[in-house]
């Protein structure tokens, strides 16, 4: 099993949608991070969590720590936001490990 | 500064050969990832600097793979006797210690193809 794991996996969207992509987490963590990843590579970080809740613009980030879930919620979701969308947790403990998830590929649909 | 760079964006290299790839991370930024990725999966981590020290590798990093950051500024990843399972995209990314609230800042990669 994963460390981390997110569901789903692909999500297809209609324009306007409200989106949700879930990410939980077996071990103790200082931080998540949703990081967003385009067609060629390039990774944007979204929002850093070490707990409750974060908004930017359309995005909205949220983290039950005791629950060690996490989720990203697009509002009115738009093409341009197809990408894959990756959950990565930062380990505690005396190292900085960053793990990442299997991403959760996006495709909003005009 | 425009972010984290990464030099050649793309490299082919026949198997055996060596290979190094480039970042360049944002000038004030004390902490230096490398990470792998290979189709349809998310990042793997292989190593990170605290400035000019190597604090952790990864049990993925083989012998043949070696990182430096000399100066606490760019660093390097070069592979040696490449190997076709070494074909993925090499990301690095950089961030500043206490982190801001965007956390990391990802180069574009080096996407490297092993024939």
């Amino acid at each position: 099993k994963n460390e981390v794991e997110q569901s789903p996996q692909n999500l297809t969207a209609q324009e306007g949608e409200f989106i949700t992509i879930n990410c939980s987490y077996s071990v103790g963590i200082s931080a998540l991070h949703w990081l967003q990843q385009h067609p060629g590579g390039g990774i944007v970080s979204l929002f850093m969590l070490s707990s409750g809740k974060k908004k930017h613009g359309r995005l909205i980030a949220t983290i039950n720590i005791q629950e060690k879930h996490s989720s990203l919620h697009i509002t009115a979701s738009h093409p341009r936001d197809s990408a894959v969308y990756i959950c990565a947790v930062k380990n505690s403990g005396g190292y900085q490990k960053v793990t990442f998830g299997t991403g959760t590929k996006l495709q909003v649909i005009p | 500064d425009t972010g984290v760079s990464q030099d050649p964006r793309h490299k082919i290299t026949k198997r055996g050969q060596n290979v190094t790839f480039r970042c360049d991370p944002i000038s004030e930024h004390n902490r230096l990832y490398w990470y792998r990725q290979t189709l349809g999966q998310g990042p793997e981590f292989l190593t990170y600097f605290q400035n000019e020290a190597q604090l952790e590798k990864s049990r993925l990093l083989s012998d043949r793979f070696s990182a430096e950051r000399p100066k606490g500024s760019f660093s390097t990843l070069e592979i040696q006797r490449t190997e076709q399972g070494d074909s993925a995209m090499y990301l690095c990314a950089s961030s500043v210690e206490p982190q801001g609230a965007r956390g990391y800042t990802f180069g574009s990669g080096t996407r490297l193809t092993v024939v």
